[in-house]
């Protein structure tokens, strides 16, 4: 099965509101990343994150490497949020660096 | 800052033709990577380098091939283009003192 399993795979917000992605991993893994893809279909890093949580205007991101997930929670959203999120795991020691991605979740925010 | 250059943007093969694609980096970055993106199915990862001259295979290096010629370039190559194949390649790179990823534009593979 998938190393990373992000959920959901798409999402409908109304502006103003938020709401939580997320993403589970089969194995224990160090550090998790999260990405929106531009316009331009870019991808462009939000957070990386090794333990805790990081929170950057109206994102917020959490990671429990022991628990086996990590979350992306998007506060107040705006139609210039709508696209399609990302969050990528990095593997253990036995092979450092391998970036294993999830399948994306499609976030469409509706005025 | 730097940049992540993929060549070429757009790639159009035929049934059975080996096709490269390269990446270029100057961030000075030692791990590169190779991802493919089809639709639904998010990056799978083909191929990392982790300094020079060194291979890591990911879960779908099955029908490729990948060189690090140098720190800078990062190669990947389709060894047998299969027919109406149809992806978009990624390239990135790591910062090795924040983890993070930085990303190319993509080279999208088109098989006649």
């Amino acid at each position: 099965g998938d190393q990373v399993e992000q959920s959901p795979s798409a999402l409908s917000l109304h502006e103003g509101t938020g709401s939580a992605l997320r993403c589970n991993f089969t194995t224990t893994m160090r550090a998790v990343q999260w990405f929106r893809k531009n316009s331009r279909g870019s991808l462009i890093n939000l957070f990386y994150l090794a333990s805790g949580t990081k929170e950057n205007g109206r994102l917020k991101s959490a990671f429990d490497s022991k628990e086996r997930y990590s979350t992306l929670h998007i506060r107040d959203a705006q139609l210039e949020d709508s696209g399609t999120y990302f969050c990528a795991a990095e593997a253990g020691d036995t092979n450092a660096y391998k970036v294993i991605f999830g399948k994306g979740t499609h976030l469409h925010v509706l005025p | 800052g730097g940049i992540i250059t993929q060549t070429p943007k757009f790639l159009i093969g035929q049934e059975g033709q080996k096709l490269t694609l390269k990446c270029q980096q100057n961030f000075n970055h030692d791990t590169m990577y190779w991802y493919r993106q089809d639709s639904g199915k998010g990056l799978r990862l083909i191929y990392y380098s982790i300094t020079e001259n060194d291979l890591q295979k990911g879960d779908l290096s099955e029908g490729y091939d990948a060189s690090r010629e140098k720190k800078s370039s990062f190669s990947l190559t389709v060894t047998s283009a299969q027919k109406n194949e149809m992806a978009v390649f990624l390239c990135a790179s790591r910062q090795g003192n924040t983890g993070q990823l930085y990303f190319g534009e993509g080279s999208k593979l088109t098989v006649l």
